[in-house]
């Protein structure tokens, strides 16, 4: 089944300790992004790929990372977390960054940074 | 940066009965990608629609229409016989015409009543 699996759906975490937040395709997607998701503001997109090796930022950057060191994968990293990255976060692939193109959605992952 | 403004937060519908949701945009680009994503409580994130802006004819997905306006940067979602189902966050967005950056407004709850 062509999917996109973030892992994990939940997670409750302390102020400073790093994560991941893992985010594979099965459907050999060239593009990938991170997305979260706040009350009263919609999606934003955090960061996005357009292949391997090749990230760049969205709008809302600052404390995270990515990489994409193989095609399936795309991780959001949070070094040293906060409050105020509680959010719900989701990535997304597509076949390529041409427009048109559906983006598909993972499952979306519940952070709550205490 | 562009902005994609909701300005219905919430709205309701009868059964059976049609509604329609409101979008705007704001971009300096002619060319450009627009699209109508559906979260029902699952969070999952559901592709209903989207519209390329060089085209003129607005798309229509089975119940599913839009209103593309280009001149006055509108993109209405209007839904024919609405079902107990389509109850869900409805989201606009906006994809540049690289692919790359997608927008996305703040989102208008759509309640059914049976």
């Amino acid at each position: 089944e062509a999917q996109v699996t973030q892992n994990p759906r939940y997670l409750i975490t302390v102020t400073g300790k790093k994560l991941t937040v893992t985010c594979s395709q099965n459907m050999n997607h060239e593009y990938m992004s991170w997305y979260r998701q706040d009350p009263g503001l919609g999606l934003r997109q955090i960061y996005y790929s357009m292949n391997v090796e090749v990230t760049d930022k969205g709008d809302v950057p600052e404390g995270y990372k990515v990489s994409r060191k193989e095609k399936r994968n795309f991780p959001l990293i949070l070094e040293s977390p906060s409050p105020n990255q509680t959010s719900l976060y989701f990535c997304a692939s597509s076949l390529s960054s041409g427009g048109y193109t559906e983006a598909f959605f993972g499952q979306g992952t519940r952070l709550t940074v205490v | 940066a562009q902005t994609v403004t909701q300005s219905q937060p919430e709205m309701s519908v009868q059964e059976a009965e049609t509604v329609t949701l409101s979008c705007t945009y704001d971009t300096s680009e002619s060319d450009y990608y627009l699209f109508w994503y559906k979260q029902p409580p699952s969070r999952q994130m559901i592709l209903v629609i989207r519209q390329e802006a060089y085209k003129q004819q607005n798309a229509t997905e089975n119940r599913f229409s839009v209103n593309f306006q280009k001149a006055a940067k509108s993109f209405s979602l209007k839904i024919s016989d609405s079902q107990l189902g389509d109850a869900a966050m409805y989201f606009c967005a906006y994809r540049s015409a690289d692919g790359n950056q997608f927008y996305f407004g703040t989102g208008t709850s759509l309640t059914v009543i049976p």
